[in-house]
């Protein structure tokens, strides 16, 4: 089973819509991030969590919200979706005390947002 | 703010030929981490090689290579006798060692490899 899971694969909402991202993962780390990647942009922090009390704007969490509901638990929301959060979404772990604070990404969830 | 500029959109090189995959970053910080990761057409991020700021050596993987030049603030990586199965985007990353946020990316470099 993979370490990070994240749920849906793909999705396709209209706009003014409320959508929900999971993310969960079996690793045991206590750090998770919210990534998105756009074409020819690379891939751009929304939100990252420490631990369960800890929650932390990253470059672009306008028009997002986040809930880390348990340690193995972070989900990205969209109050009301618009177009240009169309993207691909990212979630990643990491252990604080890691080696090179290395990060592990799920597979990544495909937005449309008509 | 820390910056990562990856200067080549795409590439194209034959099949077993070398290539290298240019970086290059900007921080004021001294103590940091590396990263080259691969996206193939499935979409996963993968990790292909990592380099720690204070090590002047530079870091290997198989066919994977880094040119590492701290002073330049260059990162480049290197693919010996590259394949079919190399075709994919690289992505840059920078992150301050100790830092609790997360990687700064480039935009990423479309590297194909043509048969």
């Amino acid at each position: 089973d993979a370490d990070v899971t994240q749920t849906p694969r793909n999705r396709i909402t209209k706009t003014g819509k409320r959508i929900m991202l999971e993310c969960s993962q079996t690793k045991g780390h206590d750090r998770m991030y919210w990534y998105r990647q756009d074409p020819g942009l690379g891939l751009r922090l929304i939100y990252y969590s420490f631990d369960v009390k800890d929650i932390n704007k990253g470059e672009i969490s306008d028009g997002y919200s986040v809930s880390r509901q348990a340690q193995a638990k972070f989900s990205l929301s969209l109050e009301s979706a618009i177009p240009n959060q169309t993207a691909l979404y990212f979630c990643a772990t990491s252990l604080a005390s890691g080696s090179y604070n290395e990060q592990f990404f799920g597979p990544g969830t495909r937005l449309t947002v008509l | 703010a820390q910056t990562v500029t990856q200067s080549q959109p795409e590439m194209s090189v034959q099949e077993a030929e070398t290539v290298t995959l240019s970086c290059t970053y900007d921080t004021s910080e001294n103590n940091y981490y590396l990263f080259w990761y691969k996206q193939p057409p499935s979409r996963q991020m993968i990790l292909v090689i990592r380099q720690e700021a204070y090590k002047q050596q530079n870091a290997t993987e198989n066919r994977f290579s880094v040119n590492f030049q701290k002073a330049a603030k260059s990162f480049s990586l290197k693919i010996s006798d590259s394949q079919l199965g190399d075709t994919a985007m690289y992505f840059c990353a920078f992150k301050e060692r100790g830092g609790a946020d997360g990687l700064t990316f480039g935009k990423g470099t479309h590297l194909i490899i043509q048969p």
